[in-house]
């Protein structure tokens, strides 16, 4: 069946490093694709979204570009600040459309 | 414009007992999912209500029970609680059944519930 899988946490950086969280899937098709984040005592937010090969979904600095030659979605930032400090899914949308999520990774920005 | 909203945000129960969990959805949404967050695991989907049906369900027993009202609103019923389904409980609503390709969805906080 469909899944997702993303690096495991925790990942810890000081402010200003580079983010690179990787995410791979197994879908039939060519899902579309998701990352969303979930801060401290708040419910899931949509950070962005690709629905396609070879589209980026951008949002916040944050970047992940849909690889269907490497089934992946790796999430990407070039310079984070403490007030990213979250948990990270990845998630695709399953043939019965509904979303599939990874375990997530926990960031944890120092200043 | 308000978002999703659930109810209670913590419970606890014992093994055994019945709970009921609550959610309106954000303004202008017909569509509620619900999920269950086990701790440190990423949400799983439990089903989908749809005009007051309910459309598509995830891999749970049937413990798990669920109603949409007329106002969209949705119960999340679970029965004869074991200590496994201690988790959080996340609410989505989205506009359609979701089988947009864009699959957006607006998750409530969630409610903690804790069996002993």
């Amino acid at each position: 069946g469909d899944s997702v899988t993303q690096m495991e946490g925790p990942v810890t950086l000081s402010e200003e490093a580079f983010l690179t969280i990787n995410c791979t899937y197994t879908a039939t098709g060519y899902p579309s694709l998701f990352w969303y984040v979930q801060y401290p005592g708040e419910g899931l937010q949509l950070l962005l979204k690709a629905t396609k090969a070879d589209d980026k979904g951008s949002n916040k600095g944050f970047e992940a570009t849909y690889r269907k030659e490497t089934t992946s979605f790796h999430l990407e930032k070039g310079s984070v600040q403490v007030s990213d400090s979250a948990v990270y899914f990845c998630a695709l949308r399953g043939s019965q459309g509904n979303l599939i999520f990874g375990k997530g990774t926990k960031l944890s920005v120092k200043p | 414009d308000a978002g999703v909203t659930q109810s209670p945000t913590h419970l606890i129960k014992t093994r055994g007992q019945q709970v009921t969990l609550r959610c309106s959805p954000k303004s202008g949404h017909d569509t509620v999912s619900w999920y269950q967050q086990a701790l440190g695991q990423g949400p799983q989907f439990i089903f989908q209500y749809y005009e007051e049906e309910e459309r598509q369900r995830g891999n749970f027993p049937d413990r798990f029970s669920g109603h949409q009202f007329p106002n969209y609103s949705s119960e999340l019923n679970v029965n004869a609680l074991l200590l496994g389904d201690s988790a959080l409980y996340l609410c989505a609503s989205s506009s359609g059944p979701g089988q947009s390709r864009t699959g957006e969805l607006f998750f409530g906080e969630g409610s903690r519930l804790t069996v002993l």
